[in-house]
Parts: structure tokens; C-alpha cells; sequence
């Protein structure tokens, strides 16, 4: 079965860019899909198809998708943005999530 | 816009069926633009996708759940809802319902968005 890896926790400064990446087979021949949860809460969309924002998400964050890595930079990184990251992707209509990024804003 | 609300017992005893359902406000079920979906995260666990219907009853699910899992959908109701048969401690998850938005036919597309607040569901 297909599998996404993304490290387990990212640090970053307020201000500073946040990288967070997802790995998986040729997953640059897919669309890569973000999604951000805070802590008690619902997950959020943030990226879909690799790099569209949906309306209300801020322009800080970004995304990018080649070869065998999608990454979600959040640029200019404030302590809002603290929370639990997933990327995701389709393999033949199966929904595969990668296991999560903890970002922490400190 | 379209929201979601999950509903259901937050109690279920090993070997027996768990039961959610989630209603749809704010747009119709049969609107056609979404597949309706349910998603689960363990406690302090990841996203694990289980399914999804659509409004003409078409459905498709996890090959890892399959043989215990069965999503349906009534459309006077604006709901749809999800049986997870013979559950253990290992089904003990907050269940969320999602719209995934249908982009195109190729399913390859389509995002998760919105998502319901979530219920949480423990097997003992």
C-alpha cells in the first residue's frame, strides 16, 4: 500500500520560514494536500493540489510538489501557526494521509 | 456554506456496532459536489480515512476496514452515516465526517473541506 512520511516535529522561530515535508513514491506524479490542526480542533484545509490557497488561509502559506517530496512552507511563522500538520494524497481512490508534523513556534 | 455535525453514541462495547451520523446544513446532500466521507484519528494518532458515499448511493472504502465498515446516505434527511461492525479497544477514535469536494471524475483531485467537529467514540 501506499505511504506518506513526514517528520514527526519542525521547530521555528516567530518570523522565521517553516519547512515541513512529505515523502512518498513518485508522489510528485500527484496532487499533495495539506491540512492543519490546532490542538482540540477539526483539521483545516491550508494547501490543495500542491500549491492553491483556499480562501481565508493566510499567503504565508505555501506549497510545492516534485519528484518524491511535497513541502509546506509557512513563511513569516507566527505562534498561531503552532499545531499538527498532514499532508495527503490519492492512491487509486484511497485517501492516504502521512502520519503528521508537529510544528512548534518557539 | 456547507457544514457538518456528527452525532452518535460516545459509548460502545466490544463486538458491537458503532453507529454516527452526520448532518449536512447550509447546502443539500444531493448537490453532487461532494462525496461524503468519514475520516477517524485515534488518540494522539494520525488521520485514517474510512470511506465515502455519494448521493446516488455509490460507495467506496478503506481495503483495511472494508469488511466491517458500511456507509449510507438519506437524502430526505440531508444525512448520511457510518456502521463500523464488531469494534475492539483499536476503534477508540474521535470520528470526523468530511466533504470531499469534487473536483473532477478522476477522484485524484478532490480535497477534504469542510470537515464536522468530531465525535469521539470509545470501545470498553
Amino acid at each position: 500500500s501506499y505511504g506518506l512520511a513526514q517528520p514527526p516535529s519542525v521547530s521555528v522561530s516567530p518570523g522565521q520560514t517553516a519547512s515541513i515535508t512529505c515523502s512518498g513514491d513518485k508522489l510528485g506524479d500527484k496532487y499533495s494536500f495539506w491540512y492543519q490542526q490546532r490542538p482540540g480542533q477539526s483539521p483545516v484545509l491550508v494547501i490543495y493540489q500542491d500549491n492553491k490557497r483556499p480562501s481565508g488561509i493566510p499567503e504565508r502559506f505555501s506549497g510545492s510538489n516534485s519528484g518524491n517530496t511535497a513541502t509546506l512552507t509557512i513563511s513569516g511563522t507566527q505562534p498561531i501557526d503552532e499545531a499538527d500538520y498532514y499532508c495527503q494524497a490519492w492512491d487509486s481512490r484511497i485517501a492516504v494521509f502521512g502520519g503528521g508534523t508537529k510544528l512548534t513556534v518557539l | 456554506q456547507v457544514q457538518l455535525q456528527e452525532s452518535g453514541p460516545g459509548l460502545v462495547k466490544p463486538s458491537q456496532t458503532l453507529s454516527l451520523t452526520c448532518t449536512v446544513s447550509g447546502g443539500s446532500i444531493s448537490s453532487g459536489h461532494y462525496y461524503w466521507s468519514w475520516i477517524r484519528q485515534a488518540p494522539g494518532k494520525g488521520l485514517e480515512w474510512i470511506g465515502y458515499i455519494y448521493y446516488r448511493g455509490s460507495s467506496f472504502y478503506n481495503p483495511s476496514l472494508k469488511s466491517r465498515v458500511t456507509i449510507s446516505v438519506d437524502t430526505s434527511k440531508n444525512q448520511f452515516s457510518l456502521m463500523l461492525t464488531s469494534v475492539t479497544a483499536a476503534d477508540t477514535a474521535i470520528y470526523y465526517c468530511a466533504g470531499e469536494y469534487y473536483y473532477d471524475s478522476s477522484g485524484h483531485a478532490n480535497w477534504f473541506d469542510p470537515w464536522g467537529q468530531g465525535s469521539l467514540v470509545t470501545v470498553s
